[in-house]
């Protein structure tokens, strides 16, 4: 069964630094990777998502995230973060054929302080 | 354009009760979707629909059934609630399948007591 594992359930860092959130997923077929974010008392939106290609895909704010087949990680990284970072992020796997069911992580909330 | 909508976003039963939740998307998505949020355990998929009058099980859908009667809705219901139901639900929709993106709708909080 596919799995995703999200290494850490919080992430402090203060705003102008790096960051980097984990994500590693079990499968034995091919998949598409995504990382959505949800914002306090909001649903979740797109962040960026990998199909095929560029191993490396980025998104309109900043983030960016790096396909790694032989240690199967998803990891997303930003260089510079801003207080409106403050989120939490989700990493999720679809490996389940043309139905789109996504297995999700556990979620990681970015805390960025001033 | 509303996207994604929900309908209610907060709503406490009492164990044993029953309740409906709608779910509705003006975008003319083929596939809609159930999650449950609960803390720690990510988003878990309850049900699917890839298509109108189509309906298919996901990861955690024991006590829950739905209905797609109309390709814009896609209708969640709690027959007897339990406790362990109290949850953020989610409804998503995408275009197509795998790879497209899914939109989300704000969520329903439900708290069985």
């Amino acid at each position: 069964a596919q799995s995703v594992t999200q290494l850490d359930s919080q992430v402090p860092v203060f705003e102008e630094a790096p960051v980097e959130l984990r994500c590693n997923y079990s499968s034995s077929v091919s998949v598409y990777l995504f990382w959505y974010v949800q914002y306090p008392n909001q649903g979740l939106q797109l962040l960026l998502k990998y199909l095929s290609g560029s191993t490396l895909v980025e998104s309109i704010n900043g983030f960016e995230a790096e396909f790694n087949k032989s240690q199967t990680s998803f990891h997303l990284r930003k260089p510079s973060v801003h207080i409106s970072d403050t989120a939490e992020y989700f990493c999720a796997v679809d490996g389940s054929g043309n139905t789109g069911k996504l297995i999700f992580g556990q979620g990681t909330t970015l805390q960025v302080k001033p | 354009n509303a996207g994604v909508t929900q309908t209610p976003k907060f709503r406490v039963l009492k164990t044993g009760q029953s309740m409906t939740l709608l779910c509705a998307q003006d975008m003319n998505h083929e596939y809609m979707y159930w999650y449950r949020q609960d803390p720690g355990m990510g988003l878990r998929l309850i049900h699917y629909s890839v298509g109108e009058g189509t309906t298919a099980k996901g990861e955690v859908p024991d006590g829950y059934n739905v209905s797609r009667l109309k390709k814009q809705n896609f209708l969640l219901g709690l027959e007897s609630a339990a406790p362990s139901q109290t949850s953020v639900y989610f409804c998503a929709s995408s275009k197509a399948g795998a790879a497209d993106t899914q939109y989300f709708g704000p969520g329903t909080r439900l708290t069985v007591l």
